[in-house]
């Protein structure tokens, strides 16, 4: 099945920096690789997503980069605010459905002052 | 629209006893599953459905079962509760896209076995 490794795991920058998180997969039927935000107490919610028919893709502050041939991608976040803080999580989406989505361990971001 | 909402948000077992969590989706999505959140490991599988009457294993499955009798519910039964099922666990619905698409997460349900 489908493996998605994540780092760094915990990530601390100051505000109006930008943070970059990584991450790889290893299933190359892979098509789908979108990024969760979690919030303390809530569930993970869709902050942007790729498919692997696109190499870059940007939102506002926010973008991703995919290369296929070496199976990563990456979550960029520019002029970081104190609402960034936050856990984020990959994911890609590997055999049979592509809602079947396989996750990354997680990078807690800490945005300070 | 309500989203996907789980019961019950938090929930003390002792071990050996039975519980089922539940959850309900207001969305007509034919994709549910549930995922289970320790630290350091993310959000692993345990099972999901395709829609109503069909369900399948995910990553982490054993001392788990659902069933899928309605589009909107998926309930999630711990049979006999083991510390290793201390958890948050997350209900999780979509719908099915050959090329992906938002999976809209539940609030949680935290568990604690004793």
């Amino acid at each position: 099945g489908e493996n998605v490794e994540q780092h760094p795991s915990t990530l601390s920058v100051q505000e109006g920096d930008s943070a970059v998180i990584k991450c790889t997969y290893s299933d190359s039927a892979s098509n789908y690789f979108p990024w969760y935000k979690q919030e303390l107490g809530k569930g993970p919610q869709l902050i942007i997503d790729i498919r692997s028919n696109v190499g870059e893709k940007k939102d506002q502050r926010i973008a991703v980069t995919l290369n296929k041939t070496a199976k990563h991608f990456s979550l960029h976040i520019t002029e970081t605010q104190p609402e960034d803080s936050a856990v984020y999580f990959c994911a890609a989406s590997g055999g049979g459905t592509a809602s079947k989505l396989t996750f990354g361990t997680g990078t807690r971001l800490q945005v300070t002052l | 629209n309500a989203g996907v909402t789980q019961t019950p948000k938090f929930q003390v077992l002792k071990t050996g006893q039975s519980m089922t969590l539940q959850c309900a989706q207001d969305m007509n999505h034919e994709y549910m599953s549930w995922y289970r959140q320790d630290p350091g490991m993310g959000l692993r599988l345990i099972h999901y459905s395709v829609g109503a009457g069909i369900t399948d294993q995910g990553e982490v499955p054993n001392g788990y079962n659902v069933s899928r009798s309605t589009t909107e519910d998926f309930p999630l039964r711990l049979l006999s509760a083991a510390p290793s099922q201390t958890s948050v666990y997350f209900c999780a619905s979509s719908y099915i896209r050959g090329d992906g698409g938002e999976l809209f997460f539940g609030e949680g349900s935290r568990l604690t076995v004793l």
